[in-house]
Order: C-alpha cells, then sequence, then structure tokens
C-alpha cells in the first residue's frame, strides 16, 4: 500500500533555532514530492515540490531535500521564526495517476519565544 | 485574491440529517477535489473531478455525493450523515499536475 510517513508527530523549538522534519515514502511509482504547510484554522499551502531528479529545493528560510533511492525526504527550516508554528504536510504524487497525491500524517511544530 | 472559497465554514448536523458542502475557485483551474482530514491522519481524497463535466471516486467516496456544477464550482453532499463524517472537509483546485490549492476548510460535526 502506498503510504507515507512523517517524524516526529510533534516538536517544539524555541525561536531562533534550527529543525529538520522526516518524511519516508512508499509511494510507487513516484513522480514529485511536495511539502505543505497548514496553519491552524487553515488549509494547505504548497512550500515547494521536487521532481524524481531534484535533490534539494528551496524557499526562503526552507529547504527540502530528495533522496529518491532511499524513499526519504527532510524539510529543514533555519533561524525559526513564531510564525512557523503549524503542521507541515509531505506528499507524493504517483507517476500513473493524473493529480493523485498521498498525504503524510503531518508533523506539527510549536515555535516557542 | 479569493482562490477557494467553501462554505459554511462550521455547520453541527444531527444523525440523518443532510447538507451540501460548497466549493468555488476563480483561478479557472480544471481541477477540483474534495478531501477530508481527521485527527492524526492525512488528507484523504473522497471525490475529485478532473474537469468539468466529470467526477470520480477517491479513496473514501462512501456516503457523499459529488456535483460538478460548472468550471469554477464543486459541492459535496452527504445525503444521511452519520457520526463517523464528522471532520474537516478541504476543497482543492488545480491546472493538472501542479501543486493544489486549498480552502479553509468546512468543519462539521455530527451529533
Amino acid at each position: 500500500k502506498n503510504q507515507v510517513e512523517q517524524s516526529p508527530q510533534s516538536l517544539i523549538i524555541l525561536e531562533g533555532k534550527n529543525c529538520t522534519l522526516q518524511c519516508n515514502y512508499t509511494v510507487s511509482p513516484f513522480s514529485n514530492l511536495r511539502w505543505y504547510k497548514q496553519d491552524t484554522g487553515r488549509g494547505p499551502v504548497s512550500l515547494t515540490i521536487m521532481t524524481f531528479s531534484e535533490n534539494t529545493k528551496s524557499n526562503g528560510r526552507y529547504t527540502a531535500t530528495l533522496d529518491a533511492d532511499t524513499k526519504q525526504s527532510s524539510l529543514h527550516i533555519t533561524a525559526s521564526q513564531l510564525s512557523d508554528s503549524a503542521s507541515y504536510i509531505c506528499v507524493v504524487r504517483l507517476n500513473n495517476a493524473g493529480n493523485m497525491l498521498t498525504f503524510g500524517g503531518g508533523t506539527r511544530l510549536m515555535v516557542k519565544p | 485574491n479569493a482562490g477557494v472559497t467553501q462554505t459554511p465554514k462550521f455547520q453541527v448536523l444531527k444523525t440523518g440529517q443532510s447538507m451540501t458542502l460548497q466549493c468555488a475557485q476563480d483561478m479557472n483551474h480544471n481541477s477540483m477535489y474534495w478531501y477530508r482530514q481527521d485527527p492524526g491522519m492525512g488528507l484523504r481524497l473522497i471525490y475529485y473531478s478532473a474537469s468539468e463535466g466529470t467526477t470520480d471516486k477517491g479513496e473514501v467516496p462512501n456516503g457523499y455525493n459529488v456535483s460538478r456544477l460548472n468550471k469554477r464550482e464543486f459541492s459535496l453532499r452527504l445525503e444521511s450523515a452519520a457520526p463517523s463524517q464528522t471532520s474537516v472537509y478541504f476543497c482543492a483546485s488545480s491546472e493538472t499536475v501542479r501543486p493544489q490549492h486549498f480552502g479553509d476548510g468546512t468543519r462539521l460535526s455530527i451529533l
């Protein structure tokens, strides 16, 4: 069964610190991997999207990495801010299913002052 | 910049009641989707519409129906609500394989 597993489930860090969120997937055939940010009470918003051939992609203080061989991705947040408090969702798209996506359960990040 | 608009934002129903969740997008996207999000679980696809005039079942379609009214609007109907359908419902739209844009959800409680 196609699955996307994220760790940790939740994380608390101090403002200004860095953190790394993990995503492992068993989705096959793989097309691309996306990271979404979901603020409390809001819908998910796309942060990055990476295809099979891309190892890393940045969006401001967010840097996503992808190892398609080990089927692992990470999202690194640099110099965290209070506004980074949110859930971060890893999403994988199958290569043969239009825009059908498999969602991870998310990592809930809390940044404290 | 409205993007994807969902109504209502909150709703409480009694078991057996029916209701329709509304979704509209103003980005001229061909594809639209309905998901449900439950605590500790990833979003699960209920139904999707790849283009105007077409709809297909997703992962968890039982108990739901959809209508793609036109290119802008995609509604989700619960004919006879059950407590297991208590969830947060998200509508999304996209252009083919581009990232999906999500609305802010409808929080539905069924007593």
